[in-house]
């Protein structure tokens, strides 16, 4: 079975970027689609973006094109997921879920972003 | 705005049938797969875009596709059943997922 887990909170300023980490086990990186997915406070799930470590293509939803960088360590087996010129909008849960044939199969146990000056 | 549109809020009586949707213009290419997601808990596939159900998620749940509508029906709701659901497909263009909106499914 595969398990995904995130790297903890993180408190912003507008403007930063953050960085999240969602490391695999059970099975290893270059066999998996990582997906991105963010839910803001009180409202539904929104896609960012996927990323096939193994053949380095990456699809970003177009609200996010320019802002949003998806890479992964196959060494690892962790993929990564960064949101650059932050905003308050910014603040969510953001999770990284493994896609296969459409469906996100497998998911991580999110990680709260929080943007405030 | 979502390119799926679902109803915000259903309720169903204990151990009654009910029927959750999802419509939308790509739907009619693209099948659609459903996620259950509970308070403070991340989301879960309960459906899969062939409408099959993923290891251990129980039988009263089934999906079902008619023209640009899919369906998410729970036969017999549990308490427990009292959670948000998504669907999940891809948009208009082929290029990209996106979700419904999500409908908040209370059990009376």
């Amino acid at each position: 079975q595969v398990h995904l887990v995130q790297s903890g909170a993180e408190v912003k300023k507008p403007g930063a970027s953050v960085k999240v980490s969602c490391k695999v086990s059970g099975s290893i990186l270059t066999e998996l689609s990582v997906h991105w997915v963010r839910q803001a406070p009180g409202k539904g799930l929104e896609w960012l973006g996927g990323f096939d470590p193994e053949d380095g293509e990456e699809i970003y939803a177009p609200q996010f094109t320019g802002r949003l960088t998806m890479s992964a360590d196959t060494s690892t087996d962790t993929a990564y997921m960064e949101l650059s010129s932050l905003r308050s909008e910014d603040t969510a849960v953001y999770y990284c879920a493994t896609e296969l044939f459409m469906d996100l199969e497998y998911w991580g146990q999110g990680t709260l972003v929080s943007v405030s000056s | 705005s979502s390119e799926l549109t679902q109803d915000p809020s259903v309720s169903v009586a204990l151990g009654q049938a009910v029927r959750i949707t999802c419509q939308g213009d790509s739907l009619r290419a693209f099948f659609a797969s459903w996620y259950q997601q509970k308070p403070g808990q991340a989301p879960t596939l309960i459906i899969s875009n062939k409408n099959n159900r993923p290891s251990g998620i129980p039988d009263r749940f089934s999906g079902s596709f008619s023209g640009d509508t899919a369906s998410l029906t729970i036969t017999g709701a549990q308490t427990e059943d009292e959670a948000d659901y998504y669907c999940n497909s891809r948009d208009i263009s082929g290029n990209f997922l996106v979700f419904g909106g999500g409908t908040k499914l209370t059990v009376l």
